[in-house]
């Protein structure tokens, strides 16, 4: 079983267009995460949600806009998409430890690529 | 605020060679530390974790030290493979009853070759 999962795996579309990404977690967990990943592989993160609601908002363009419809999904928007869009995403979602720590569950993926 | 500085890379080594990759960190209080690996092509896994000081996390022959007297936590490895080929993240969790983000370093590639 897939514990965390997204779709598409690959997206290629060209400037100007709007794309979504969905992701989904059958892990029982909380919390989850959008990141960013560029092309030397830095690590960025853009949002989280703890129980559909926004609880970290990094300085993203507003052309991106997350929607969690419960706790097991979280999908990401992204309007006027441009070249700088090109990346990596990747969902993920956690859950505190009895230590406070929150380790990450990753998924796949989506390999953005904007023409 | 938090930060984690990682050893630049690629690092380049050969089979049976061992391997050490520095982590060092920033953040008030007592932070759970991790390393996480990520294969070509796929997403982040955990490797291994530790959350208090002096603790030790090992899994599949790594191992690191949680130092807090020299804010490290350094990935060791005895006998490299060419499986574990990968970029290699070292990570902080804040201790909190909130929600604060993780933060995560800059990624190391290890490139193992035969």
């Amino acid at each position: 079983d897939t514990a965390v999962s997204q779709t598409p795996k690959y997206l290629v579309t060209q400037m100007g267009n709007d794309k979504s990404i969905k992701c989904e977690q059958n892990l029982g967990h909380d919390t989850m995460y959008w990141y960013k990943q560029d092309s030397k592989k830095f690590l960025k993160i853009m949002f989280s949600y703890n129980n559909k609601e926004l609880i970290i908002n990094e300085t993203v363009p507003n052309r991106f806009s997350p929607k969690s419809p419960d706790k097991a999904h979280l999908n990401l928007h992204i309007n006027s998409l441009e070249l700088g869009d090109s990346a990596v995403y990747f969902c993920a979602s956690s859950q505190p430890g009895t230590s406070g720590s929150y380790e990450q569950y990753f998924g796949p993926g989506t390999r953005l690529t904007v023409t | 605020g938090n930060s984690v500085t990682q050893m630049e890379g690629p690092v380049t080594l050969s089979e049976e060679a061992f391997l050490t990759i520095n982590c060092t960190y920033t953040a008030t209080g007592y932070p759970s530390l991790f390393w996480y690996v990520q294969y070509p092509g796929e997403g982040l896994q955990l490797l291994l974790k530790a959350t208090k000081a002096d603790d030790k996390g090992s899994n599949k022959g790594f191992e690191a030290t949680y130092r807090k007297e020299t804010t490290s936590f350094h990935l060791e490895k005895g006998s490299v493979q060419v499986s574990d080929s990968a970029v290699y993240f070292c990570a902080l969790s804040p201790y909190s009853g909130g929600y604060q983000k993780v933060t995560f370093g800059t990624g190391t590639k290890l490139q193992v070759i035969p």
